[in-house]
């Protein structure tokens, strides 16, 4: 079945600055790419998300790329803010509608 | 619109009692789904609805689990009996009628905690 890795498990980066969250997977039938935002006491919230016959999508602040031959896809947040502290977590999603979770990666924005 | 909304918010039981969790999806949604998540380890799928009948239970751990969505409606999830590695937020999404495209709406999850 479809795995999904996702680098990395902690970052932490300086208010204004960029943060890339990676992500591979291993099913070449995967077709649709989501990343879900979680904050606390809550569940995870869609925040983007990239078919396969993109190869990228951006959304104010936030941008995805995917690289269909390698299998691995990114999350790119410019111009980082306070607000985007939080748990990232990359998927993907199968033919049969389940969704495959990354791990997660804990994005901590530096005063 | 309400979002997806669950019951109990957290649920602290000993080892061999029965916990049932509850899930109601956003009104209008055929496709309702459970997830759960390890401390430390990815959310990870459990089974998924289409209106009352289960269309893929593939993630299930084992039968200690059972989960149904009478009318449905909302959802429940039984564990019985419970052991300690059942501990972890168990989610609940749903969908609109055109499973695989639309997106899937969490719920803010319930934190199962079993000693």
């Amino acid at each position: 079945g479809e795995n999904v890795e996702q680098h990395p498990s902690t970052l932490s980066v300086q208010e204004g600055d960029s943060a890339v969250i990676k992500c591979t997977y291993s099913d070449s039938a995967s077709n649709y790419f989501p990343w879900y935002k979680q904050e606390l006491g809550k569940g995870p919230q869609l925040i983007i998300d990239i078919r396969s016959n993109v190869g990228e999508k951006k959304d104010q602040r936030i941008a995805v790329t995917l690289n269909k031959t390698a299998k691995h896809f990114s999350l790119h947040i410019t111009e980082t803010q306070p607000e985007d502290s939080a748990v990232y977590f990359c998927a993907s999603r199968e033919r049969d509608d389940k969704i495959i979770f990354g791990k997660g990666t804990r994005l901590h924005i530096l005063p | 619109e309400a979002g997806v909304t669950q019951f109990p918010s957290h649920s602290v039981i000993e080892k061999g009692q029965t916990v049932t969790l509850r899930c109601d999806p956003i009104s209008g949604h055929d496709n309702l789904y459970w997830y759960r998540r390890v401390m430390g380890k990815e959310i990870k799928f459990l089974l998924h609805f289409v209106k009352e009948s289960k269309q893929d239970e593939s993630g299930m751990p084992n039968n200690r689990f059972l989960a149904e969505r009478t009318g449905g409606t909302y959802s429940t999830l039984k564990v019985q009996p419970a052991e300690l590695e059942d501990s972890g937020v168990y989610f609940c999404a749903s969908s609109g009628r055109l499973a695989g495209i639309g997106e899937q709406y969490f719920g803010p999850g319930t934190r199962l905690t079993v000693t």
